[in-house]
């Protein structure tokens, strides 16, 4: 199977900057990547696929980049309703996995 | 509206098995394949597997920690995905989604991504 890390594991931002998150596959998967936001108590929604694809009805200050094995998800002035925990997915495979997410809270 | 609702979870042996729902509404559920996936309390998302639609077979991918013991089916007439666990271990203990995964076409290229969620439904495998 593939494996997903993510990095970091959590970080504390304030509302207005500028956030990124890494998610490294263990082989390459092209573009194969999507991310997820999930808050507490409630279910994942996407917010990007293929890597660098905005969902529908996902702010524009949300992007993602990269390809192969390298990936960053970054929010562009930090909401407070941004505060919630991020995972990648990789589709490459039809084993699909998650990364272990990151948690973004309030500094 | 699309809607995905979870149902069939609880409190259950181990050993023992248990059928999830997966109801869905607002969309044609026969054109999609359909994913579950689950949340262990405290821990991240873990994919437990997939199914295509008719289109493509109806066939299923699993995570190799359920394979051979879950069955994902579908029943395109009612628009519900299940997900019958059998030989339930204290391990597979979770919050279970489903999720709508349409194959999207981007830049010439066809990607999988979980699209719309159900609010998921609770598992507890315990004596």
């Amino acid at each position: 199977d593939i494996q997903m890390t993510q990095s970091p594991s959590s970080l504390s931002a304030s509302v207005g900057d500028r956030v990124t998150i890494t998610c490294r596959a263990s082989q390459s998967i092209s573009t194969y990547l999507n991310w997820y936001q999930q808050k507490p108590g409630k279910a994942p929604n996407l917010l990007i696929y293929a890597a660098s694809s905005l969902q529908s009805g996902v702010p524009s200050r949300f992007s993602g980049s990269g390809s192969g094995t390298d990936f960053t998800l970054t929010i562009n002035s930090l909401q407070p309703e941004d505060f919630a925990t991020y995972y990648c997915q990789q589709s490459y495979s039809m084993s699909f996995t998650f990364g272990p997410g990151t948690k973004v809270d309030i500094k | 509206e699309v809607q995905l609702v979870e149902s069939g979870g609880g409190l259950v042996q181990p050993g023992r098995s248990l059928r999830l729902s997966c109801t869905t509404s607002g969309f044609t559920f026969g054109d999609y394949p359909m994913s579950w996936v689950r949340q262990a309390p405290g821990k991240g998302l873990e994919w437990v597997g997939f199914i295509r639609s008719k289109t493509y077979g109806g066939t299923t991918e699993y995570a190799a920690s359920v394979k051979g013991r879950f069955t994902i089916s579908r029943d395109d007439s009612k628009t519900i995905a299940y997900l019958q666990m059998n030989s339930l271990k204290t391990e597979d203990t979770a919050v279970y989604y489903c999720s709508r995964t349409p194959k999207v076409e981007r830049f010439l290229e066809y990607f999988y991504a979980m699209d719309v969620w159900g609010q998921g439904t609770t598992v507890t495998v315990s004596s």
